[in-house]
């Protein structure tokens, strides 16, 4: 069973628009969770993480996530799309205590910026 | 601070024939990961070493792939005999013992005619 889901395998933003890349996850626990992206022949870049505290994290390139235990979500944004964010987005999870755990991915969506 | 280090970057090979990956993690780092990444699909876990010991390899297809960690640094990945499906992205990341953030390098691109 998918363990981690992202819904909407393309999403396609106005350049300067909200980007909003979504995901959920199953767990029995909450786990530890991780947006990477990458980009064309690329690896995988860490954007953000969540693993305790403060439930809206931020990271890198302006990107930001929420973590929302009722909703076992934790959707991916950035108030202003820029050309450069178009690449492909990861959501993962690892168990929690597990420490240096395997990662769990989602399928990716890949963002498409429209000038 | 360099990072997770993997060559080759692409390799064509026929099917039937052996394949080798090789990865240098970021220094320090004790825990090694192998992934397969699928066209149009997120990375999956092949192996997880701490150290020279490999802890998490039930996802490794052990018929036809091996894994070693020698000394406990470099690692390499080996497909023999290689399939038609086994073309994809062979992914390695690092980090340090017991911590969650894990660093990916580059990857191997792989495809088998």
């Amino acid at each position: 069973a998918q363990s981690v889901t992202q819904l909407g395998s393309h999403v396609s933003v106005s350049e300067g628009a909200l980007v909003l890349l979504r995901c959920n996850y199953s767990s029995s626990v909450p786990p530890y969770l991780f947006w990477y992206v990458q980009y064309p022949n690329q690896g995988l870049q860490l954007l953000l993480k969540y693993t305790t505290g403060a439930t809206l994290v931020k990271g890198i390139n302006g990107f930001e996530a929420e973590f929302k235990k009722s909703e076992t979500s934790f959707h991916l944004t950035k108030p202003s799309a820029h050309m450069s964010d178009a690449a492909e987005y990861f959501c993962a999870k690892s168990t929690r205590g597990g420490g240096a755990d395997g990662l769990t991915f989602g399928k990716g969506t890949h963002l498409i910026i429209q000038p | 601070e360099a990072g997770v280090v993997q060559s080759p970057r692409y390799k064509i090979i026929e099917k039937k024939q052996p394949v080798a990956f090789w990865c240098n993690p970021i220094s320090g780092h004790n825990t090694l990961y192998w992934y397969r990444q699928n066209l149009g699909q997120g990375p999956e876990l092949l192996i997880r070493y701490e150290n020279e010991e490999a802890v998490d390899d039930s996802q490794l297809p052990k018929d036809r792939f091996s894994a070693e960690r020698l000394k406990g640094v470099d690692s390499t990945l080996k497909i023999q005999p290689a399939e038609l499906g086994d073309s994809a992205v062979y992914l390695c990341a690092s980090s340090f013992t017991g911590r969650e953030t894990q660093y990916f390098g580059p990857g191997t691109r792989l495809l088998v005619l």
